[in-house]
């Protein structure tokens, strides 16, 4: 079963522009964790920010946010003020179980200027 | 701290042949894991250690073997590649006292197998 869902193969943005990348999942773990990841062409995975199944507010990093509904089990990333370094291959990921992280198939944004 | 480190960075196998790649953390994590990434996909998760001694399997575990005899390395066996192994493959770590449980990345082995 489709553990994540990422519905957007690709995104286009303008540069100082907001996005959002959609993300839902399933799961009927209460406890759980949900992560994005930005890969760049270089091929390496970046962190970007982590939303614990039981926290009350939405995570925020510098520019990144995820809006959770935990209702709709939906987790996507909203990215302000678009940059063209923020061009990359974006990961929706979930924590489930003991450690074990499933990822879904990404989106690929394109920032242009 | 050099964090997650991944040797060979690029390899080309010919099928039936055998390689272990290589990968080390320095950050005293005691989870570590393999995935590998195929093109145009998310990563799949193919074994992990959640100490020296101790492994298990992952969503795609056939074709591959892996060992943790210490905190620091957790070596990735293929015995027999064939090109259904061709893949870019990431090991990462976690600690086990974190409230997030982040995983942290290594640069990757691209494999291609002929």
């Amino acid at each position: 079963a489709q553990k994540i869902t990422q519905t957007q193969p690709g995104m286009f943005v303008q540069e100082k522009e907001a996005v959002t990348l959609d993300c839902t999942y399933d799961t009927s773990d209460p406890s759980y964790g949900l992560f994005w990841y930005k890969q760049p062409s270089s091929g390496e995975m970046i962190f970007l920010i982590y939303q614990g199944s039981y926290d009350q507010q939405n995570a925020t990093e510098g520019r990144y946010s995820l809006n959770f509904q935990k209702a709709r089990k939906s987790a996507n990333l909203v990215i302000s003020a678009s940059q063209l370094g923020d061009s990359a291959m974006y990961f929706c990921a979930i924590r489930l179980g003991f450690q074990k992280l499933v990822f879904g198939t990404g989106t690929r944004l394109l920032v242009s200027p | 701290n050099a964090g997650v480190t991944q040797t060979p960075k690029f390899r080309i196998l010919k099928i039936g042949q055998s390689m272990t790649l290589q990968c080390a953390q320095d950050m005293n994590h005691n989870y570590m894991y393999w995935y590998r990434q195929d093109p145009g996909m998310g990563l799949k998760l193919i074994y992990y250690s959640v100490g020296a001694g101790i492994t298990d399997k992952g969503e795609v575990p056939n074709g591959y073997n892996v060992s943790r005899s210490t905190t620091e390395d957790f070596p990735l066996r293929l015995e027999l590649a064939a090109p259904s192994q061709t893949s870019v493959y990431f090991c990462a770590s976690s600690p086990l006292a974190d409230a997030v449980y982040e995983q942290y990345f290594g640069p990757g082995t691209r494999l291609t197998v002929t």
